[in-house]
């Protein structure tokens, strides 16, 4: 079976320093793993997906995220936040069962605050 | 249209009213995903479309829950009697071609926000 733990429920940054979102996952197969944003009231976004072609992925608006095996993890970082990136962060595996479809396993979720 | 799109937005229901919300998947995507979510946490799987047929229901909490897509394109989703437990976001997603990969992402609609009074 496939599921994902994110480690932290909320993380604090100030404006300008690097961000980390810690991310677990389990998987039977080799997973397809993604990171999705959500702002508030506002649809689901997709920052970054894990494609196998590459352990480093770089998404959208400065994020991404490493790929490792040996540690299970999926790791979300950014090198410099900025006040717009204040949002829910969810690390989802794609079930990849005979009879799942695709449908999406979500993790709890990351409560990103910037600060100035 | 250019993405997913939801409606009604936002829906208030007196507990014991039937409800129906609607979901307009990108163009020519095969899959269409229901997902529920509760406030404060990550939205949970309820049913999946290719076409018009219901291949997994697996996640509707009960039966007073119900789904179709009956021309393969537009959705619906249907709660009878309405109980407060039922208040989430109901998110719709669309993907192009059958089995979710990293080459086949989901896209997801705003969402409708039912709130059961």
């Amino acid at each position: 079976a496939q599921s994902v733990t994110q480690l932290d429920s909320h993380v604090s940054v100030s404006e300008g320093t690097p961000v980390l979102l810690r991310c677990n996952y389990s998987s039977s197969y080799s997973p397809s793993l993604f990171w999705y944003v959500q702002h508030p009231n506002k649809g689901l976004q997709l920052l970054l997906k894990y494609t196998s072609a590459a352990t480093l992925v770089k998404g959208i608006n400065g994020f991404e995220a490493e790929f490792k095996k040996s540690e299970t993890s999926f790791h979300l970082t950014k090198p410099s936040a900025h006040m717009s990136d204040a949002a829910e962060y969810f690390c989802v595996v794609s079930v990849m069962t005979t009879d799942s479809w695709g449908k999406l396993q979500f993790g709890a979720g990351t409560q990103v605050v910037v600060t100035p | 249209g250019a993405g997913v799109s939801q409606s009604p937005r936002y829906k208030v229901a007196k507990r014991g009213q039937d409800v129906a919300l609607r979901c307009d998947p990108i163009s020519g995507h095969v899959s269409l995903f229901w997902y529920q979510q509760a406030l404060g946490q990550g939205p949970e799987f309820l049913t999946y479309f290719q076409n018009e047929a219901q291949l997994d229901k697996s996640g509707l909490p009960s039966d007073r829950f119900f789904a179709e897509r009956p021309e393969g394109s537009v959705s619906t989703l249907k709660i009878q009697r309405t109980q407060q437990e039922d208040s989430a976001v109901y998110l719709c997603a669309s993907s192009l071609f059958p089995r979710t990969s990293s080459y086949n992402e989901q896209f997801f609609g705003p969402g409708t926000r039912l709130t059961v009074l």
